[in-house]
């Protein structure tokens, strides 16, 4: 069965920390790992990884994936309140067709 | 553009009755997934459709269908609804290439349902 497990479980930081948020999985027929973002409802897409040690950028937000030891890591710099939400990663399963999600991080950024 | 959309926005129920749930994908994606979030959790699948066709599908009970039209549009019904079966329902639309890419799934803003 495939298990992902998103740590911490929850943060607390301060406007302008940077916070590395970590995922691990175990997903036959692995095709990617997605990151998403949520606020109140959709997940909104973040980044898409499919091979190992190509860091992906957007902003302050990066994200790299280790095929070899199975975990993929979201780093936030100089965060913002805005950056508060529950983050999800979700490796995808080809035989399946389906993504499998973590628990989530939640991230709490105050002013 | 016009992102994924979802109907109805929330819905309440008792037990033992039917529901029908409703999304529309991106225009030009054929694939429709389902996800099932309860809170303080992540989504968990139910079902993916292309094409038509049922491609995948979760550890969910036989309640649990789902159709996909000819416009790509996709319902999922749940019948004999339980206690359990409230939770935020989740749609996700994407092109499903098969070029060896990965596929990105893009949600909608969900339907709330509420069983009581």
């Amino acid at each position: 069965e495939d298990k992902v497990v998103q740590s911490p479980l929850s943060l607390v930081v301060h406007e302008g920390d940077t916070v590395t948020l970590n995922c691990s999985y175990e997903v036959t027929n692995f095709r990617s790992l997605l990151w998403y973002k949520q606020e109140k409802k959709a997940p909104t897409f973040l980044f898409m990884l499919t091979s190992s040690g190509i860091e992906k950028k957007s902003g302050r937000l990066s994200s790299i994936l280790d095929k070899k030891e199975l975990f993929s890591i979201l780093n936030i710099t100089a965060t913002q309140t805005g950056d508060s939400a529950v983050y999800l990663c979700a490796p995808f399963n080809n035989a399946g067709n389906m993504l499998t999600f973590g628990g989530g991080t939640r991230l709490m950024v105050k002013p | 553009d016009a992102g994924v959309t979802q109907s109805p926005t929330h819905l309440i129920k008792t037990r033992g009755q039917q529901v029908t749930l409703r999304c529309s994908p991106i225009s030009g994606h054929k694939s429709v997934s389902w996800y099932q979030q309860v809170l303080g959790q992540g989504p968990q699948f139910i079902f993916q459709y292309y094409e038509k066709e049922e491609r995948g599908r979760g550890n969910f009970p036989d309640r649990f269908s789902a159709r996909q039209f000819p416009n790509y549009s996709s319902e999922l019904n749940v019948n004999a609804l339980l206690l359990g079966d409230s939770a935020l329902y989740l749609c996700a639309s994407s092109l499903m290439r098969s070029s060896g890419r990965g596929n990105e799934q893009f949600f909608g803003p969900g339907t709330r349902l509420t069983v009581l």
